[in-house]
């Protein structure tokens, strides 16, 4: 399966430390996905990055990429209580139209 | 504009029944997705559609079938339900293979 990995399964942190998030994958890819889903909702899309791209921002996310060591992080800065949530990775195999979803990591924000 | 919606959003069956979610979005979408999620688990994909009147095997299709006669619309079927088809199933779309668009999710319960 290609199916990514996230690290850690869990985390919890206070209120306005960062939040790093790590997604581990198989295979080539042409480009990798953040989602968020907050309990009991769907997921809501966040940032992706192309294969060819090492970095990214997108307000107080920050999302990299290694594609020689097949990673991706997902960077939080100053976190709040509203970040609170599960996040996935999700990567697609070269020339595929289907994403294929990691487990998440559950981050909790502690006021 | 409603994006992506599911009905029902809560459903109990007793094994052997069936029934059929409905997924629909407005937002012109050729890539259509139905996906699982177990407890501590991400999505797997059980079939999606490239655009209307096709349909592709996902991770996990057996025990179901999906129509898309309608560009708009994408339906589930669950033939024969089973206990182990207890799930939240979400609906996706998107544009091409990128950023994937969700609907709330649909809780189901097989007794």
């Amino acid at each position: 399966s290609q199916q990514g990995e996230e690290d850690p399964q869990a985390l919890s942190i206070q209120e306005g430390e960062n939040a790093t998030m790590n997604c581990s994958y198989k295979t080539s890819i042409n480009n990798l996905q953040w989602y968020r889903q907050n309990s009991g909702r769907g997921l809501v899309h966040l940032i992706l990055i192309r294969s060819n791209e090492r970095e990214k921002h997108s307000g107080r996310l920050r999302v990299t990429l290694d594609t020689s060591k097949k990673s991706s992080s997902l960077l939080i800065t100053a976190s709040r209580a509203a970040d609170t949530a599960s996040y996935f990775c999700a990567t697609d195999w070269q020339g595929a139209q289907k994403l294929v979803f990691g487990q998440g990591t559950r981050l909790t924000i502690n006021p | 504009n409603a994006g992506v919606t599911q009905t029902p959003k809560f459903r109990v069956l007793k094994t052997g029944q069936s029934m059929t979610l409905l997924c629909a979005q407005d937002m012109n979408h050729e890539y259509m997705y139905w996906y699982r999620q177990d407890p501590g688990m991400g999505l797997r994909l059980i079939h999606y559609s490239v655009g209307e009147g096709t349909t592709a095997k996902g991770e996990v299709p057996d025990g179901y079938n999906v129509s898309r006669l309608k560009k708009q619309n994408f339906l589930l079927g669950l033939e024969s339900a089973a206990p182990s088809q207890t799930s939240v199933y979400f609906c996706a779309s998107s544009r091409a293979a990128g950023e994937q668009f969700f609907g709330p999710g649909t809780r189901l319960t097989v007794l």
